[in-house]
Parts: C-alpha cells; sequence; structure tokens
C-alpha cells in the first residue's frame, strides 16, 4: 500500500533537547512538507523540499531545520531554539509543485514539550 | 490578510441529511486550487475534493461536491446523506499559484447524530 508514515505518533521532549520527527512516502512524490496545527487551528507550513539535496523555508521556519537526502526520506528536527514547540506535527507530500497537486498527509506526530 | 474563511460554528447534522460547510476565499493570483480535507479525532488529514480555478464545472466525488461560485470567491463543501463516520473537523485550503503552501482555514467541526 502506497501512503505516507510519520514515527512516532507520540513524542515527549525535555525543555532545551532536540528532537527528531521521521516522515517516509512511497508515493515516488518529488515534494514533500512539513506542517504545525495547534488546538483549533488550520496548519502552518514550516519547510518543504521540492527535490532530493534541496528544501526551502516556509512561514515559520524558526527553530526548526530539516534534511532531504532520499526522495522517500524527509526529516524535521525540532531543536530548543523554538519557543513553543507544542503542536501536532503533519508531513505532506504532492507529485508536483503546482496549484493542482493535491498533498496527501501522514498520520502525525503529536509533540509534547515537559 | 486571511486568506481562507471558514466562521460557521460547529453544526449537528442528522444522519442521512445533507450539509453544507461554508468557504470564502481570497486571492488575486487567477491560478489557483482549492481543497477540502477532513480531519477526524485521530488526527489524519484526509484529501476528500479539488476544484481548480479554471475548471468549468464543479468538483464531485462520491457523496462530497464542491459548490465553487468564482466571482464571489466562494467553494462551499456539500457531503450528502450524512453518516455516522463523517463526524470530523473539516477544512478548506488553497494552493496559489507556484507557492507550494496550502493557505488553511480554521475548520468546520460536524457531528453526526443518528
Amino acid at each position: 500500500d502506497g501512503g505516507i508514515t510519520q514515527s512516532p505518533k507520540y513524542l515527549f521532549r525535555k525543555e532545551g533537547q532536540n528532537v527528531t520527527l521521521s516522515c517516509e512516502q512511497n508515493l515516488n512524490h518529488d515534494a514533500m512538507y512539513w506542517y504545525r496545527q495547534d488546538p483549533g487551528q488550520g496548519l502552518r507550513l514550516i519547510y518543504y523540499s521540492q527535490i532530493v539535496n534541496d528544501f526551502q523555508k516556509g512561514d515559520i521556519a524558526e527553530g526548526y531545520s530539516v534534511s532531504r537526502e532520499k526522495k522517500e526520506s524527509f526529516p524535521l528536527t525540532v531543536t530548543s531554539a523554538q519557543k513553543n514547540p507544542t503542536a501536532f506535527y503533519l508531513c505532506a507530500s504532492s507529485p508536483g509543485q503546482g496549484p493542482t497537486d493535491t498533498q496527501y498527509f501522514g498520520p502525525g506526530t503529536r509533540l509534547t514539550v515537559l | 490578510a486571511q486568506k481562507i474563511t471558514q466562521t460557521q460554528p460547529g453544526m449537528f447534522v442528522q444522519e442521512k441529511e445533507a450539509v453544507t460547510l461554508d468557504c470564502t476565499y481570497d486571492t488575486s493570483d487567477p491560478s489557483y486550487g482549492l481543497f477540502w480535507y477532513k480531519q477526524p479525532s485521530s488526527g489524519e488529514m484526509i484529501f476528500l475534493i479539488y476544484q481548480g480555478s479554471y475548471d468549468q464545472q464543479n468538483a464531485t466525488e462520491g457523496r462530497y461536491s464542491l459548490n465553487f461560485q468564482k466571482a464571489r470567491k466562494s467553494a462551499n463543501l456539500v457531503i450528502s446523506a450524512s453518516q455516522l463516520g463523517d463526524s470530523a473537523m473539516y477544512f478548506c485550503a488553497m494552493r496559489e499559484g507556484a507557492y507550494p503552501r496550502l493557505a488553511f482555514g480554521k475548520g468546520n467541526q460536524v457531528v453526526v447524530i443518528p
């Protein structure tokens, strides 16, 4: 079955620690994205990548970092510089980058800072 | 300025009835895509339906249809014959031109009652 997997489902972090969220897709999509969702809100774009070894900042990139070494994988690191990291994180992918390309989402990772 | 506006309060819908969820958008780009997603309590964002700005006909996908009124910048979702499994948050989103971000509204809560 083709799809997007994210792990872990739940993640707890102490203040001052970096954590990495995993995102893998087997849809052969070129583009991948990371979004953040806060309670009662829609999603906001953190980072996106259109091809391997290339990625761009989204609207709220401060305190986050990413890599894209393989087409299938787009991990997100939440660094200690992120002031309010407790949120629901969703990874997505799309075949291309145009306005007609649907973004498909993974199941999400819920991060809680203790 | 907000790109996507969803202002309806939470809705209770009788099983087997139709429900309409309102969405208005704001863009000056002639090329854009409009998307509806469903988010059940599990958190996953599930793609439902897409409408392109140049599409002449309203999109339909099974029990979902999109009432696209371009001049009014409106893209309402209609769910016909509601089922208990339709209980979820519903998000309207837009992608403009070449920019990869999906701009999301704040969502509509729908609860289907037997």
